[in-house]
């Protein structure tokens, strides 16, 4: 089945630092999603990004499809970012049978 | 407009009980899907249910079953507990259409078994 590779497993950044996670994927897919969990074990979605570029507020995402990965971006971090970011994927025919990587466990010191 | 609803949040039960799990998805969601999240095994895939059908089903034993009823609720049932059923278990809701699949998460059930 497909694989979903996240990286860096752990970040720890100081307050206003920028940050770069990434997910690399081993088959095509018709879905991807960033979401964060936070330390109360809540999943929220960050962006639905297959393929291109997002922006919301601080964070932006940008997927390549055809090279299989996907990058999010946090500028200006702040403690409440902390958390566990997770990519998840699915293929077609997949409806929402979701793949998820193993997360990147993010912490923020002010 | 509400969110996807878990219900209960927290329960403990012991080997060998059996579990039911509750999602109320959000307001004309059709599709629902359930994960089990562990620490050894992260974020795993249960099934999916759409209009009252499975559409979809990970790899989990026979003990791991679920259901959806007409207004979209759905229910999960783990029989024959074990310690490893331990997890917080996620559901999560979707419309339907052009560029839809976005899934949006409850606050999960954490299940004790022990």
């Amino acid at each position: 089945g497909i694989q979903v590779e996240q990286s860096p497993p752990d970040l720890i950044l100081q307050e206003g630092a920028n940050s770069t996670l990434r997910c690399n994927f081993s088959d095509s897919v018709n879905n991807l999603q960033w979401f964060h969990q936070n330390p109360w074990g809540q999943l929220i979605n960050l962006f639905y990004i297959p393929s291109g570029t997002k922006q919301n507020g601080r964070l932006s995402a940008t997927t390549v499809a055809t090279e299989r990965y996907s990058l999010l971006y946090i500028s200006s971090s702040q403690t409440t970012d902390s958390g566990v970011y997770f990519c998840a994927v699915s293929i077609s025919g997949g409806y929402n049978k979701l793949i998820f990587g193993a997360g990147t466990r993010l912490a923020v010191h002010p | 407009k509400a969110g996807v609803t878990q219900t209960p949040r927290y329960l403990i039960k012991t080997r060998g009980q059996q579990v039911t799990l509750s999602c109320s998805p959000i307001s004309g969601h059709r599709s629902v899907s359930w994960y089990q999240q562990t620490p050894g095994q992260g974020l795993q895939f249960l099934f999916e249910y759409f209009s009252e059908t499975q559409r979809n089903k990970g790899n989990f034993p026979g003990r791991f079953s679920g259901r959806q009823f007409s207004n979209s609720r759905s229910e999960m049932n783990v029989s024959t507990l074990e310690l490893g059923d331990s997890a917080l278990y996620l559901c999560a809701s979707s419309s339907e259409g052009a560029g839809a699949n976005v899934l949006t998460f409850g606050a999960g059930s954490r299940l004790t078994v022990l």
